[in-house]
């Protein structure tokens, strides 16, 4: 059974801060890994999608990686901004029913 | 703009009382999916579909029911709804394979 693990589950940094979050998964036969971003009470939001025949995925100040054989991820953010906080989640996609399957989430906090 | 529209956002109903939170995307996606999402549990898929007509349980489909009928739509029924449905619900869509997943703002279902 696929199971997604995100460490560390909350961090706390101050603003222009350069951060990593931790996505694992156990089953590296995986299609696809998708960010998202959370804030709260609201919708999930994409940030990048890797494919699982990529090793990294860029967006602005985001930059995602993945090691497939290793069932991992991380989700680099440069330069952090208070509008960064958010919950960071990451899902992947195993088999043909397309399933997103969901870490628990990384709750970031970027102090002014 | 490219979305998907769940609607209604807040519902607030009594147990027993049977209703339908609808969803429609409007990208020409053959995957959609429902999840909710519950404090300590994350993000769990209700019910998926890969074309239309074709649906099928995910991991806690018990006391939801989908259709699929058109390619668009995808609404969520509850028939008899229970205090341990009260939850955040999410829909998504998707082309499937080699592409990631787009979801709705949420509804945030209460059972009274």
């Amino acid at each position: 059974k696929q199971e997604v693990t995100q460490i560390p589950a909350a961090l706390s940094v101050p603003e222009g801060e350069n951060l990593v979050l931790n996505c694992s998964f156990t089953d590296s036969a995986i299609y696809n890994l998708q960010w998202f971003r959370q804030d709260p009470g609201k919708g999930l939001t994409s940030l990048l999608l890797i494919q699982s025949s990529q090793r990294e995925q860029t967006s602005g100040r985001l930059n995602a990686s993945l090691d497939k054989s290793s069932g991992r991820s991380t989700l680099y953010i440069a330069a952090s901004q208070p509008g960064d906080s958010a919950t960071y989640l990451c899902a992947v996609i195993r088999d043909s029913s397309y399933k997103l399957i969901f870490g628990s989430g990384t709750r970031l906090l970027v102090r002014p | 703009e490219a979305q998907v529209t769940q609607n209604p956002r807040y519902l607030i109903t009594v147990t027993g009382k049977k209703l339908t939170v609808t969803c429609s995307q409007n990208m020409n996606h053959e995957y959609m999916s429902w999840y909710r999402q519950d404090p300590g549990l994350g993000l769990r898929q209700i019910y998926y579909s890969m074309n239309v007509e074709v649906t099928d349980k995910g991991d806690v489909p018990e006391g939801y029911k989908v259709s699929r009928k058109e390619k668009r739509n995808f609404p969520l029924i509850l028939e008899s709804p229970s205090p341990n449905q009260t939850s955040l619900y999410f829909c998504a869509s998707s082309y499937g394979q080699g592409y990631g997943y787009t979801f709705g703002s949420g509804t945030r279902l209460t059972v009274v």
